[in-house]
């Protein structure tokens, strides 16, 4: 069973803050990592999908990193508004065999930007 | 486009009853998943598909049954169902192993 870390569990900022959070994943087998947002209510949301050590991603004021051969990425989201509130996921997925595609989330950091 | 349809979006069951869950996708998409979302575990892979005719186990396939007869559809059966079965149920459709997976609305199932 793999094993997907997110940190923090939960996060508190206020509007304008800027924020990160971090997924730890395995370092072997690396094929591919997601990023989701998911609103209360709603469905998750593709953020990005990244698959090259040392991949940056960048949509509007949400941006991410990865680095495989250490086995972490950063989300970061520069100037919280309160829209922002929700729950960010990971996902990763390895390489070999039937394992491409499979998905394997993290708990998710749940982000609270308060006006 | 309607994207990742699910139906029914909540449902009450009894022990030992049996139902199926109906996912339909009209983006061409080759690569479909269930997933079971529990309070503060996140979500688990049940089953995926990565094409007509081929399906695979996820990470907590024990109680569910899938099939995948087209593209479009990747309904997921319950046949007897348990306590430990009730959840939100997700379908997912994506392009490829390494394309952004898009989700469905979800079904809130309870077993009484």
């Amino acid at each position: 069973i793999l094993n997907v870390e997110q940190s923090p569990q939960s996060l508190h900022v206020q509007e304008g803050d800027s924020t990160n959070f971090t997924c730890s994943f395995p370092s072997s087998n690396f094929y591919a990592l997601h990023w989701y947002r998911w609103e209360t209510a709603k469905s998750p949301e593709a953020l990005f999908v990244m698959t090259l050590n040392g991949d940056e991603k960048k949509k509007g004021r949400i941006s991410a990193t990865l680095n495989t051969k250490e086995g972490y990425s950063y989300l970061y989201i520069k100037g919280s508004q309160p829209e922002d509130s929700a729950t960010y996921l990971c996902a990763f997925s390895s390489a070999g065999g039937t394992s491409y595609g499979k998905l394997t989330f993290g708990q998710g950091t749940i982000l609270t930007v308060h006006p | 486009n309607a994207g990742v349809t699910q139906t029914p979006k909540f449902r009450i069951l009894k022990i030992g009853q049996s139902m199926t869950l109906q996912c339909t996708q009209d983006m061409n998409h080759n690569y479909m998943y269930w997933y079971r979302q529990d309070p503060g575990m996140g979500l688990k892979l049940i089953y995926y598909s990565v094409g007509a005719g081929i399906t695979d186990k996820g990470e907590v396939p024990n109680g569910y049954n899938v099939s995948r007869s087209t593209t479009e559809d990747f309904p997921l059966r319950l046949e007897l169902a348990a306590p430990s079965q009730t959840s939100v149920y997700f379908c997912a459709s994506s392009f490829g192993p390494n394309q952004p997976q898009h989700f469905g609305d979800g079904t809130r199932l309870s077993i009484l």
